[in-house]
């Protein structure tokens, strides 16, 4: 039982550059949920998705967009990255109780 | 605007020596708080939910408990394994508030 998966682990890109993180769930959770951890600031709510073909912002939605492709799997894409968007990316899932959040291993990107 | 205040920001005990991680929130209509650990390099790991004040969950050398203005982390003869970074979290509505969290070292 493999939880949350995340890919890539680690990702360097310049200025400028896109990418897309990857995650999927293996639990049949309705709810998934794109964060970003950096030290002094905790986790922050990038998006969230609360069933399949829904999506709405969280704390710090600008320069991200993403998808929820099926009810497994929800993608972060940054279009244009920026030094700022360096930062440790988690994706979440949860079930009936919400803030019981199951986390992946993260994806640590750094944007030069 | 909710918030949530972890402390200490850092706590190193010996091996078997007891101690308390506190977490303050400031929400309104508290729905849940939850406890987290979470170990270098890795994603946090969920622990414990709490519900309404007084009410108390334990799991292992960890006891969590939780009043009106704060939650407690409670952690009894810590081992080693223990040491890692505990986050509390508060729901409100639907959004939830991590603290910046307590980074737990116990020495041998």
């Amino acid at each position: 039982n493999a939880g949350v998966t995340q890919t890539p682990k680690f990702q360097v890109l310049k200025t400028g550059q896109s990418m897309t993180l990857q995650c999927a769930q293996d639990m049949n959770h309705n709810s998934m949920y794109w964060y970003r951890q950096d030290p002094g600031m905790g986790l922050r709510l990038i998006y969230y998705s609360a069933s399949e073909g829904t999506t709405d912002k969280g704390e710090v939605p600008n320069g991200y967009n993403v998808s929820r492709l099926n009810k497994r799997e929800f993608s972060l894409r940054l279009e244009s990255a920026a030094p700022s968007q360096t930062s440790v990316y988690f994706c979440a899932s949860s079930g009936e109780l919400v803030g019981e959040l199951f986390f992946g291993e993260g994806s640590r990107l750094t944007v030069l | 605007e909710d918030q949530v205040t972890q402390s200490p920001e850092a706590l190193r005990l010996q091996e078997g020596e007891s101690s308390s991680l506190n977490c303050s929130y400031t929400v309104s209509g508290l729905r849940g708080l939850f406890w987290y650990r979470q170990d270098p390099g890795k994603g946090p790991e969920f622990l414990f939910t709490l519900y309404s004040a007084g009410e108390e969950k334990e799991k292992e050398r960890l006891k969590a408990t939780l009043t009106k203005k704060e939650s407690f982390l409670h952690i009894t003869a810590p081992k080693p394994e223990d040491s890692a970074t505990y986050l509390c979290a508060a729901l409100s509505g639907s959004r939830l508030t991590f603290g910046e969290g307590t980074q737990l070292t116990v020495n041998p």
